[in-house]
């Protein structure tokens, strides 16, 4: 049971356009959203979050907007970079009860920005 | 430099043996975790430790084993009972505060394969 899910596995975008990535998720207790960068043979690297009460985020570059209702959330990058060009990774994490602090991770969407 | 440290980065070692990871982490957090990435997937969860001397299954236990003696380390052991051990493992640890509501920060990753 994929708990959460990213049905893009790539996405290829010009530099200096912007990039969406997209996550849906089907468990209603997860009030906490993460996005991971990840270059090959290295460990993921956090790049910004949300909670639950918010519907955006914004770090630079980055932001992150979620959709309760429709339990999904996106990534924009803008303007993309071809040192972004990576796989990225959304999470998921309930806080409190036996769940507490347990991510759970979508399948990755790998990033490409052309020069 | 505050971090985690993962070793060895290439593990080999024949099939029936069991074989430790090792994680250390000077961040003062007080979560670790280990996760597993095989090619086209997420990360998924093996084992997680809120504090020392406690840890929890996480989604793929099965053939693995943890010990959490000490707040910065958090071995891993696969062992012989593991049916498909070759993969990419990663540790990560986080701070215990927020409702569980805290980015994981992760090391570099050990690739473990079997001969």
């Amino acid at each position: 049971d994929q708990q959460v899910k990213q049905n893009s596995p790539s996405l290829s975008v010009q530099e200096g356009r912007i990039s969406i990535l997209n996550c849906d998720y089907t468990n209603s207790m997860f009030d906490y959203f993460l996005w991971y960068k990840k270059y090959p043979a290295e460990g993921p690297t956090f790049l910004i979050s949300i909670s639950s009460i918010k519907d955006k985020n914004e770090d630079g570059r980055f932001t992150v907007f979620l959709n309760k209702s429709a339990k999904h959330l996106s990534l924009h990058i803008v303007p993309s970079q071809p040192g972004d060009s990576a796989v990225y990774f959304c999470a998921a994490s309930a806080s409190g009860g036996t769940s507490y602090g347990k991510l759970t991770f979508g399948q990755g969407t790998i990033l490409t920005v052309h020069p | 430099d505050g971090g985690i440290t993962q070793s060895p980065k290439y593990l080999f070692r024949k099939e029936g043996q069991n074989v430790t990871l090792s994680c250390e982490q000077n961040l003062n957090h007080d979560a670790m975790y280990w996760y597993r990435q095989d090619p086209g997937q997420g990360l998924r969860l093996i084992y997680y430790s809120q504090i020392v001397n406690d840890f929890q299954k996480g989604d793929i236990a099965e053939g693995y084993s943890v010990s959490r003696e000490k707040k910065e380390s958090f071995p891993l052991t696969v062992t012989s009972a593991q049916k498909n051990p070759t993969a990419f493992y990663l540790c990560a640890s986080s701070f215990r505060r927020g409702g569980g509501n805290q980015p994981q920060h992760f090391g570099d990753g050990t690739r473990l394969s079997i001969l």
